[in-house]
C-alpha cells in the first residue's frame, strides 16, 4: 500500500528565505505527483503536477522535483513571502490517469514578516 | 467559469438524519472524487467514481453513499450510520490526460 509521508509538519521560517519541503512515497511505481496548497477552511489549489516520466516542473518562484527511484520529491519556493503561508500537500497517483490519490498530510507554513 | 462547486458551504445535521452533500463540476472530467478532512488525519478517499454509473469505494466507506447518474453531479450521502460524520469534505475531479486533480471549496459538517 502506498503511503505519503511529508516531514516536518509545520515550518516557520523568516521573509525572503529560500525554502525546501519534501515529500516521500514508498512505491515509486506512480502515475504523477502533485503539490497543493490549502489556505484555512478552504478547498485545495493545485501547484504543480509533475508526470513520472518528468524530473522537474517550474511556475513562478516555485519549482518541483521528482525522484522517483528514490522515491521523494522536493518543492522549492523563492524568495518566501508572508502571503505563502498555507500547508502545503503532495499527492501520489496510482497507474492511470483516473485512479486514486494518497496524499501526505502537509507542512504547514508560516513566513514571518 | 469552469470549475467545482459544492454546497451547502457549511451544513448542520441532527444525530440519526441523513444529508447529502451536493458537487457539481463543469469541467467535462470523467473521474469524480470525495475526501474527508479531520485536524492531523490529513485527506483520507470515501469514494471515487470514473466513469457515469459506476463508483468504488475509498478506504473509508462505510456509513457514506453516492450515485453517479451525470457526468457533471457525484452528490455524497452521509447516512446515520456513520458514526463520527462532524469533518471537513472536499469534492474534486480530474483531467482524463494529465491525470490532474482539481478541489472543490469543501462542505463543513457539524453533528449538533
Amino acid at each position: 500500500k502506498q503511503e505519503v509521508t511529508q516531514i516536518p509538519a509545520a515550518l516557520s521560517v523568516p521573509e525572503g528565505e529560500n525554502l525546501v519541503l519534501n515529500c516521500s512515497f514508498t512505491d515509486s511505481a506512480i502515475y504523477n505527483l502533485q503539490w497543493f496548497r490549502q489556505d484555512p477552511g478552504k478547498g485545495l489549489t493545485s501547484l504543480l503536477l509533475i508526470q513520472s516520466s518528468q524530473r522537474e516542473q517550474t511556475s513562478g518562484r516555485l519549482n518541483a522535483s521528482l525522484d522517483k527511484s528514490s522515491g521523494r520529491s522536493t518543492l522549492y519556493i523563492a524568495a518566501s513571502q508572508p502571503g505563502d503561508s498555507a500547508t502545503y500537500l503532495c499527492a501520489v497517483s496510482e497507474t492511470g490517469a483516473n485512479s486514486k490519490l494518497t496524499f501526505g498530510k502537509g507542512i504547514t507554513l508560516s513566513v514571518r514578516p | 467559469d469552469g470549475g467545482i462547486t459544492q454546497s451547502p458551504k457549511y451544513l448542520f445535521r441532527k444525530e440519526g438524519q441523513n444529508v447529502t452533500l451536493s458537487c457539481e463540476q463543469n469541467l467535462n472530467h470523467d473521474a469524480m472524487y470525495w475526501y474527508r478532512q479531520d485536524p492531523g488525519q490529513g485527506l483520507r478517499l470515501i469514494y471515487y467514481s470514473q466513469i457515469v454509473n459506476d463508483f468504488q469505494k475509498g478506504d473509508i466507506a462505510e456509513g457514506y453513499s453516492v450515485s453517479r447518474e451525470k457526468k457533471e453531479s457525484f452528490p455524497l450521502t452521509v447516512t446515520s450510520a456513520q458514526k463520527n460524520p462532524t469533518a471537513f469534505y472536499l469534492c474534486a475531479s480530474r483531467t482524463g490526460t494529465r491525470g490532474e486533480q482539481f478541489f472543490g471549496p469543501g462542505t463543513r459538517l457539524t453533528v449538533l
